[in-house]
């Protein structure tokens, strides 16, 4: 079956410039999570979902940085006025429920370039 | 806050050769720990995980990771490493009650023929 899919692959932007990162789960998968991985933080969280509501944003940096999840399925990573540190790899990953008992499968992630 | 230490970044070894990759976390009272691992140009995927029961876990392509509550350890073994191991190799850990993943810095793994 599909797994988890992300758009755009690459994405170039100016800084200052707003920017939307798409995540398409599993389907039937409840949970999605969002991560960043970058150079010099490693792999971290951003935010994650149970069906539309995100009991735990405690990983976003900024208020620059907002998430939204409609029809328990597509989420959407906006982020606002881009600076050049948000530059990173954004991971999806979505799981049958939100437990470490199901297995959070990955996306290929979309990488951010600011410049 | 809950931590992942791994103390390697880089781990080169000869082919055939045995391999450990050093993972320790911040102590908690209960948690669940995992490797996942990304080999090159692929997505993240997991390799295994330890939630319960046994100490020792076992991946299906060799590699095994014992957990260490005293030591606060989940380190990864394997006995003999194959050129289709290179990869990076990322520590995480959840708490019990919190859903997100905390990972380690990753530890890229090469092998020499």
């Amino acid at each position: 079956g599909a797994g988890v899919s992300q758009s755009p692959s690459n994405k170039v932007t100016e800084k200052g410039k707003d920017v939307e990162l798409r995540c398409d789960p599993i389907s039937g998968h409840t949970a999605l999570y969002w991560y960043r991985q970058s150079l010099g933080q490693g792999l971290e969280f951003l935010i994650y979902f149970q069906g539309n509501s995100a009991p735990d944003k405690s990983g976003l940096p900024s208020d620059r940085f907002s998430a939204e999840r409609t029809g328990g399925s597509v989420s959407t990573l906006t982020i606002q006025r881009t600076q050049q540190e948000d530059s990173a790899v954004y991971l999806c990953a979505s799981s049958l429920l939100a437990s470490p008992y199901n297995e959070q499968f990955f996306g290929p992630g979309t990488r951010l370039t600011v410049l | 806050a809950q931590s992942v230490t791994q103390l390697d970044s880089q781990v080169p070894v000869f082919e055939e050769a045995p391999v450990e990759l050093r993972c320790n976390y911040s102590s908690s009272v209960s948690v669940y720990l995992f490797w996942y691992v990304q080999y090159p140009n692929q997505g993240l995927q997991l390799l295994l995980k330890y939630l319960s029961g046994s100490t020792l876990v076992e991946s299906i392509n060799g590699f095994e990771a014992e957990f260490n509550k005293s030591q606060t350890s989940f380190h990864l073994r394997k006995p003999s490493v194959h050129i289709s191991d290179t990869a990076e190799y990322f520590c995480a850990v959840s708490d019990q009650g919190a859903q997100k993943l905390v990972f380690g810095q990753g530890t890229r793994l090469t092998i020499n023929p």
